[in-house]
């Protein structure tokens, strides 16, 4: 497909479990964003990469949150220790390059923390 | 800090009316801004970025226009169809200036 995919589409898992997210980007974007979306509100900036760098995690709510795109592609958000404040959809979106550029956002995974 | 407004209530309009929209922000000088649509259960999708030196920009039936004096943006969509019904995001860049910041959005729901 030509779009940002994302597995799984929805993740259950108890407190205290680690969980990993995954973000195939389009294909030849350089911008790879995470983003939490919780009900109700927009989406909020966890990290961007540019190719495998991570640029920015100023949003990571905190060290149990880690993310990594070795290979300047597929990237894999890591949350460890999960807790309920955890429970959201986490979206992924890729852009070609560069600031002002549109970004493209996957399905999103739906995460709940029992 | 920086905030995004975006009109807090649901949107009810008739279809074939034109919807109106509403972003302001504060503690912002935006390069661009950008306006996504976003339905249940799926991503966001971009429709529009409009730049700081430009007033308005027009896509089809949409129209979005941008005055940095009063920090405001207006998303309109003409002759409303109810497939134009979701919820509608507005997005500045953070500081990186590539990473949004996005508002809570607004919901349009268009009745036939």
């Amino acid at each position: 497909g030509a779009g940002v995919s994302q597995s799984p589409r929805y993740k259950v898992a108890k407190r205290g479990q680690d969980v990993a997210l995954r973000c195939d980007p389009i294909s030849g974007h350089v911008s790879l964003f995470w983003y939490q979306q919780a009900l109700g509100q927009g989406p909020e900036f966890l990290t961007y990469f540019q190719n495998e760098a991570q640029l920015d995690k100023s949003g990571l709510p905190s060290d149990r949150f880690f993310a990594e795109r070795p290979e300047g592609s597929v990237s894999t958000l890591k949350i460890q220790r999960t807790q309920q404040e955890d429970s959201a959809v986490y979206l992924c979106a890729s852009s070609p390059a560069g600031a002002a550029a549109e970004q493209y956002f996957g399905p999103g995974t739906r995460l709940t923390v029992t | 800090s920086q905030k995004i407004e975006q009109n807090s209530e649901a949107l009810n309009i008739q279809e074939g009316k034109t919807a109106t929209l509403t972003c302001n922000y504060t503690n912002y000088s935006p390069a661009y801004l950008q306006w996504y649509r976003q339905d249940p259960g799926r991503g966001p999708v971009f429709l529009l970025l409009i730049r700081e030196n430009e007033k308005e920009k027009r896509k089809e039936r949409l129209k979005v226009t941008f005055d940095t004096t009063l920090k405001q943006s207006l998303f309109h969509i003409t002759a409303s169809q109810p497939a134009d019904s979701a919820t509608y995001l507005c997005a500045l860049a953070l500081n990186s200036g590539y990473a949004l910041n996005f508002g809570k959005g607004t919901s349009l729901l268009v009745t036939p």
